[in-house]
């Protein structure tokens, strides 16, 4: 079964960090692009970036370019999202994501960052 | 970036309804179109893929069709279980933008 296990988020203080993780089993890991998915409080979904299988290609939403970095682990099956300088717009639940032919057909539960004072 | 619109952004409908839900593309993106329901509290789920292809597990009165800049979603026959939130989202090109979300309510 695939399963994907976001953890790392929380309560941080404005221009502070946070680095999230998803821990991935029931495949091979090393195979698939994977996502980051935002997702504010009651507001709709934010691609935030995407890394190929072997961590060659990375992209970024312009919203958090120079600011997060995307990052992957295929020895240890995990997905990171290290989160530089935070800011209160990007508070919200964190999903990390499995991509298989420019489809997303595996979410984790999500974690949520809480940016504030 | 490519802007997705969805249409409505909220309806009422009854159990047994057709439902149908649009989106619209700022520019072509080919069948590069997906399509997610997402409940409250909960992860989003994928139903269709590549315009058109039912995910695996997902019931067959859930369908999409289009291609190029108009896209639809429809479900024939509305079912408890089905009212939620729907996505669309594009993966023609990067940002992989989604669009604003349907949600489906009960009458």
């Amino acid at each position: 079964e695939v399963q994907l296990v976001e953890s790392g988020g929380g309560l941080v203080q404005p221009g502070g960090s946070l680095r999230l993780s998803c821990a991935a089993s029931g495949f091979t890991f090393s195979s698939y692009e994977m996502n980051w998915v935002r997702q504010a409080p009651g507001k709709g979904l934010e691609w935030v970036s995407y890394i190929s299988s072997s961590g060659s290609t990375i992209y970024y939403a312009d919203s958090v370019k120079g600011r997060f970095t995307i990052s992957r682990d295929n020895a240890k099956n995990s997905l990171y999202l290290q989160m530089n300088s935070l800011r209160a717009e990007d508070t919200a639940v964190y999903y990390c994501t499995r991509e298989l032919m420019r489809f997303l057909g595996y979410w984790g539960q999500g974690t949520l960052v809480t940016v504030s004072s | 970036d490519i802007q997705m619109t969805q249409s409505p952004s909220s309806l009422s409908a009854s159990v047994g309804d057709r439902v149908t839900i649009t989106c619209r593309a700022s520019q072509s993106i080919s069948s590069y179109l997906n399509w997610y329901q997402q409940k409250p509290g909960k992860a989003p789920k994928l139903l269709i893929f590549a315009a058109s292809s039912l995910q695996s597990g997902v019931p067959s009165r859930f369908s999409g069709s289009g291609s190029g800049t108009d896209f639809t979603l429809t479900i024939t026959s509305l079912q408890p279980e089905d009212f939620a939130t729907y996505y669309c989202q594009q993966s023609y090109g990067t940002p992989r933008t989604f669009g604003q979300g349907t949600k489906v309510e009960i009458k």
